[in-house]
């Protein structure tokens, strides 16, 4: 498709259960970014990946969260033992090679953890 | 410590008139700031970035300004419109290229 596609749009999932969200970026695009939204705030940020490597992951609040891009397009952000904190809208972006350029987000995934 | 704000409030104005909104950032020095605008339930969208060595950019209605003594960046909407009702968020790259922090956004409601 022309822009970033994420699945699902709703997610709605218990505690103590395990989540994946995915996210397809434009086409081309080396650079691709995680980001969690709460409500009334900007986004957060938590990965970015330069081609199949997460090149920055400080953003991950702790290990419960993972993210991988294997083959450098389609990306999974992983989440194990859910907790109800973790509920928010999840936004990927992606972006064309050259640093400091605007970032294309998908529309995002509502996670809701009862 | 470090932040980004913007003005929590809602602003609004009458369609025609110039949406001014302000964002400030403490303890950054920032290469490169952008803005984005958001509507419900959608992902945010790109407007324009602004350079540190650039005091002004304009995009069609829009204007941005980039002050890096006062760290202030101002956005303006001239001649507005209903359909630019929406948040708009400031971004900054802070430390490294890879990292956007963004600001918590401003709701603008533009009426007739």
């Amino acid at each position: 498709g022309a822009g970033v596609s994420q699945t699902p749009s709703n997610k709605v999932t218990e505690k103590g259960k395990y989540v994946e969200l995915r996210c397809d970026p434009i086409s081309g695009h080396t650079a691709l970014y995680w980001y969690r939204q709460s409500l009334g705030q900007g986004p957060e940020f938590l990965i970015y990946f330069q081609g199949t490597g997460a090149a920055d992951d400080s953003g991950l609040p702790n290990d419960r969260f993972f993210a991988v891009r294997p083959e450098g397009s389609v990306s999974t952000l992983k989440i194990q033992r859910t907790e109800r904190g973790d509920s928010a809208v999840y936004l990927c972006a992606s972006s064309g090679g050259d640093t400091y350029n605007e970032q294309f987000f998908g529309p995002g995934t509502r996670l809701t953890v009862l | 410590s470090q932040k980004i704000e913007q003005n929590s409030e809602a602003l609004n104005i009458q369609e025609g008139k110039t949406a001014t909104l302000t964002c400030n950032y403490t303890n950054y020095s920032p290469a490169y700031l952008q803005w984005y605008r958001q509507d419900p339930g959608r992902g945010p969208v790109f407007l324009l970035l602004i350079r540190e060595n650039e005091k002004e950019k304009r995009k069609e209605r829009l204007k941005v300004t980039f002050d890096t003594t006062l760290k202030q960046s101002l956005f303006h909407i001239t001649a507005s419109q209903p359909a630019d009702s929406a948040t708009y968020l400031c971004a900054l790259y802070t430390g490294t290229a890879s990292k956007l922090t963004f600001g918590t956004g401003t709701r603008l409601q533009v009426t007739l």
